[in-house]
């Protein structure tokens, strides 16, 4: 069955240090990638997917996941974290065979220090 | 300003009773999903629909129930049969589109809680 594995449940780091969420799937069919990003009893947000192309993806707060087929892998990144960046975040596929369902990571919990 | 609502923000759930939470959006898209959200468990997908007057299960439908009688509302009900309800249910919505491509976008959530 396809899955998607975020090993880390928590990650804290200081304020404007690097971060790298991670993420893995497992799938035998080719997948659509995603980040969600939830604030405290908020909904989810969309910070970027990977549908095809370039296998670096940006979001406009300065976030980005790199698509790597061979390690199936989608792992976020941010060189400096701010204190808003506070949140958890989850990553999901969907597949390209044409359904809708999305499967969601069990989420990390980012937490930035001052 | 387009987006979805999802009421209460707070359910309380006596021993035996079915509830429902409302989900209403005005962005005109045509796929709706409930999903349930735990600690530690990421989302679980209880149903879904793609269009009006129909839905599919999704991996956690046991005890709930849904209709889908207009594009814009997607209510679920929680029934008795539902043993542990307590949870934060969030409803999200997408454009039609290449299925698996489109953004879903989420409701604030409802969180339900047993007395």
């Amino acid at each position: 069955a396809q899955s998607v594995t975020q090993l880390d449940s928590q990650v804290p780091v200081f304020e404007e240090a690097p971060v790298e969420l991670r993420c893995n799937y497992s799938s035998s069919v080719s997948v659509y990638l995603f980040w969600y990003v939830q604030y405290p009893n908020q909904g989810l947000q969309l910070l970027l997917k990977y549908l095809s192309g370039s296998t670096l993806v940006e979001s406009i707060n300065g976030f980005e996941a790199e698509f790597n087929k061979s390690q199936t892998s989608f792992h976020l990144r941010k060189p400096s974290v701010h204190i808003s960046d506070t949140a958890e975040y989850f990553c999901a596929v969907t597949y390209t065979s044409g359904t809708y369902k999305y499967i969601f990571g069990t989420g990390t919990r980012l937490k930035v220090l001052a | 300003d387009g987006g979805i609502t999802q009421s209460p923000k707070y359910l309380f759930r006596k021993e035996g009773q079915n509830v429902t939470l409302s989900c209403e959006q005005n962005l005109n898209h045509d796929a709706m999903y409930w999903y349930r959200q735990d600690p530690g468990q990421g989302l679980r997908l209880i149903y879904y629909s793609q269009i009006v007057n129909d839905f599919q299960k999704g991996d956690i439908a046991e005890g709930y129930s849904v209709s889908r009688e207009k594009k814009e509302s997607f209510p679920l009900t929680v029934t008795s049969a539902q043993k542990n309800p307590t949870a934060f249910y969030l409803c999200a919505s997408s454009r039609p589109g290449l299925a698996g491509q489109e953004t879903q976008y989420f409701g604030p959530g409802t969180r339900l809680l047993v007395l």
